[in-house]
């Protein structure tokens, strides 16, 4: 079945560092990629998608790259703040934007931000 | 706040006890699913509806678990007999299908803040 595989966390970083999340995937056909982010006590929010291959999503200064060679969808970002501190997850769902259905998600890695 | 909203937020029952948890879409949303979070896990997905219609349930929805969303707008989520293992934030999100030229088209999902059920 399909699977989204994310590194393990949590993750710490000082203000004004450079992130990367690794994002890899397994599935049939042709799936979009999804990255959702979740800050304390609040539900679950789409940071940024890509719906074919080469496609960069981007928002709020992250960046990823659906790489269909390599099944991956890495999340960057160039400088984090103190508010990018929050779980990170990478999501799939099936087939092309018109038919995606249930979403597919990764285990989440947690960001922490230090000031 | 127009936002998916769902109730209760927290809910503790003992073991064998029934639960029932509520989930109000977006209001021009059809489409409705649910989804299980475990602690340190991403959410799973459990079910979801077109409109009035349950058009898919994962194998994770054991016989104790039913749905509904009898009028196409909120939807209900109902635990009989429960068990520790339930343990977990019930996740709804809501989106649009519509008919574009080239088919159907579902937009982003917008998940509510969720609905931690603790079995004690």
């Amino acid at each position: 079945g399909d699977s989204v595989t994310q590194m393990e966390g949590p993750v710490t970083l000082s203000e004004e560092a450079f992130l990367t999340i690794n994002c890899t995937y397994t599935a049939t056909g042709y799936p979009s990629l999804f990255w959702y982010v979740q800050y304390p006590g609040e539900g679950l929010q789409l940071l940024l998608k890509a719906t074919k291959a080469d496609d960069k999503g981007s928002n709020k200064g992250f960046e990823a790259t659906y790489r269909k060679e390599t099944t991956s969808f890495h999340l960057e970002k160039g400088s984090v703040q103190v508010s990018d501190s929050a779980v990170y997850f990478c999501a799939l769902s099936k087939g092309l934007d018109g038919s995606a259905r249930q979403l597919t998600f990764g285990s989440g890695t947690q960001l922490t931000v230090l000031p | 706040d127009t936002g998916v909203s769902q109730d209760p937020r927290h809910k503790i029952t003992k073991r064998g006890q029934n639960v029932t948890f509520r989930c109000d879409p977006i209001s021009e949303h059809n489409r409705l699913y649910w989804y299980r979070q475990t602690l340190g896990q991403g959410p799973e997905f459990l079910t979801y509806f077109q409109n009035e219609a349950q058009l898919e349930k994962s194998r994770l929805l054991s016989d104790r678990f039913s749905a509904e969303r009898p009028k196409g707008s909120f939807s209900t989520l109902e635990i009989q007999r429960t068990e520790q293992g339930d343990s977990a934030m019930y996740l709804c999100a809501s989106s649009l299908a519509s008919y574009r030229a080239r088919g159907l088209a579902n937009h982003e999902q917008y998940f509510g803040p969720g609905t931690r059920l603790t079995v004690t």
